[in-house]
């Protein structure tokens, strides 16, 4: 596609479920990220996908963040058992590169709520 | 540790005026540099890039930044604010083999 999508772009759960979160990167990007943004705030790295090496998950929060890319494509970050702390707006973004030469391109994000 | 620095959390202008939201880094080697707008209710986007060569970069919406090796800066500029310029500018670094890094943001606000 021509840009970054993510789904849902609203997010409203109950406390202790499950939710995921799905980007779909623009077609050959090899680097995709997620990140979270609180309240307007910065942006917390949660994850990083680049082609077929593995995953830096050093930012995922707790053990129940997990996220996976299917086929070098597709990422979708779920999140278990979900508390109020978890809401906020989870944005994607893909790169042509390792994401640092042609800079990201950011999805529309995700708003998460946890009620 | 890398980091990128936005010192100022807000910066207030009145329209019309220039602004600079300033940016420092603390990364080795020669990273590249961004700058990345994020409009109320809207996805980041990207303004403008230095990597190498001249030290002034021009991006979109008519800002630019001034890249600063001996002061590790990359401060943004806009000759004359615009009302519609007012939103959150996040500066980030990467250099190759690590993930990028963004600052906290700034909030500007510009004034009619």
């Amino acid at each position: 596609g021509a840009g970054v999508s993510q789904s849902p772009s609203n997010k409203v759960t109950e406390k202790g479920k499950d939710v995921e979160l799905r980007c779909d990167p623009i077609s050959g990007h090899t680097a995709l990220y997620w990140y979270r943004q609180s309240l307007g705030q910065g942006l917390e790295f949660l994850i990083y996908f680049q082609g077929n090496s593995a995953p830096d998950k050093s930012g995922l929060p707790s053990d129940r963040f997990s996220a996976e890319r299917t086929g070098g494509s597709v990422s979708t970050l779920t999140i278990q058992r979900t508390q109020q702390e978890d809401s906020a707006v989870y944005l994607c973004a893909s790169s042509r590169t390792t994401g640092g030469t042609y800079g990201y391109t950011f999805g529309s994000g995700t708003r998460l709520t946890v009620v | 540790a890398q980091s990128v620095a936005q010192p100022e959390d807000q910066v207030n202008v009145a329209e019309g005026n220039p602004l600079t939201v300033k940016c420092t880094y603390s990364v080795s080697g020669n990273p590249y540099l961004f700058w990345y707008v994020q409009y109320p209710n809207r996805g980041l986007q990207f303004l403008l890039k230095y990597i190498t060569g001249d030290n002034l970069v021009k991006g979109s919406y008519g800002f630019e930044a001034e890249f600063n090796k001996s002061q590790t800066s990359f401060h943004l500029k806009k000759p004359s604010a615009l009302v519609s310029d007012s939103a959150l500018y996040f500066c980030a670094a990467f250099r190759q083999g690590f993930k990028t890094i963004f600052g906290a943001g700034t909030r500007l606000f510009v004034k009619a």
